[in-house]
């Protein structure tokens, strides 16, 4: 199993829609997780981390759950500027090893 | 503020030819990493650094080679180039404790090996 499993997508999705994508880990003791975006050709950059209580941004939430090891990522009032790749990953305390995922493509449609 | 530069930020290289990616952060981080990912996947791990003189493999190492003389450079070598190792390299660099929240990455490098 790999360490971090997104679905790729493409998620192809009309502005102003909701759109959720799950990010599933099988390493139980990651201790911090986080989610990047990606624009086309561009570095990674962070998006937000991800706490176990949950973690909201404007538009964006992220929430933890352990007990089913993933993590996920809700855009509300989704815009164009949205259309990107979101990449999820964790890293353990003590090591500083970060491990992302593969990336889930998201396109918002006019 | 630079923060993380690599360079070049494009490259061709002929089967078998060698190569430096540089990679420089202006930020004191201790922490720097070397990165590629191929068309349509993530971010795959070469190497790492904890801080000068300290270096660890990550999942895709073969072929390539680091060192990390200063808390400032972390260049990446390729000393026997093959089409497998066409894909875009990115280096990134956080402080102590940072993980993935703090984590900088720079431009990247386009490298095709034909």
């Amino acid at each position: 199993r790999k360490e971090v499993e997104q679905d790729p997508g493409p998620f192809n999705v009309p502005e102003g829609a909701t759109v959720a994508f799950n990010c599933t880990y099988s390493n139980s003791a990651s201790q911090s997780f986080f989610w990047y975006r990606q624009d086309c050709r561009k570095e990674p950059k962070l998006l937000m981390s991800v706490y176990s209580s949950g973690n909201e941004d404007g538009r964006f939430t992220a929430q933890l759950n352990r007990a089913s090891q993933y993590i996920s990522l809700l855009i509300r009032d989704s815009k164009l500027s949205d259309s990107a790749t979101y990449l999820c990953g964790y890293s353990n305390f003590g090591n500083e090893k970060l491990t992302f995922g593969t990336g889930t493509r998201l396109t918002i449609i006019p | 503020n630079a923060g993380v530069t690599q360079t070049p930020k494009f490259r061709i290289l002929k089967i078998g030819q060698s190569m430096t990616l540089q990679c420089a952060q202006d930020m004191n981080h201790n922490y720097m990493y070397w990165y590629r990912q191929d068309p349509g996947m993530g971010l795959k791990l070469i190497y790492y650094s904890v801080g000068a003189g300290i270096t660890d493999k990550g999942e895709v190492p073969n072929g390539y080679n680091v060192s990390r003389s200063t808390t400032e450079d972390f260049p990446l070598r390729l000393e026997l180039a093959a089409p497998s190792q066409t894909s875009v390299y990115f280096c990134a660099s956080g402080p102590p404790g940072g993980g993935g929240e703090k984590l900088f990455f720079g431009s990247g490098t386009q490298l095709s090996v034909l």
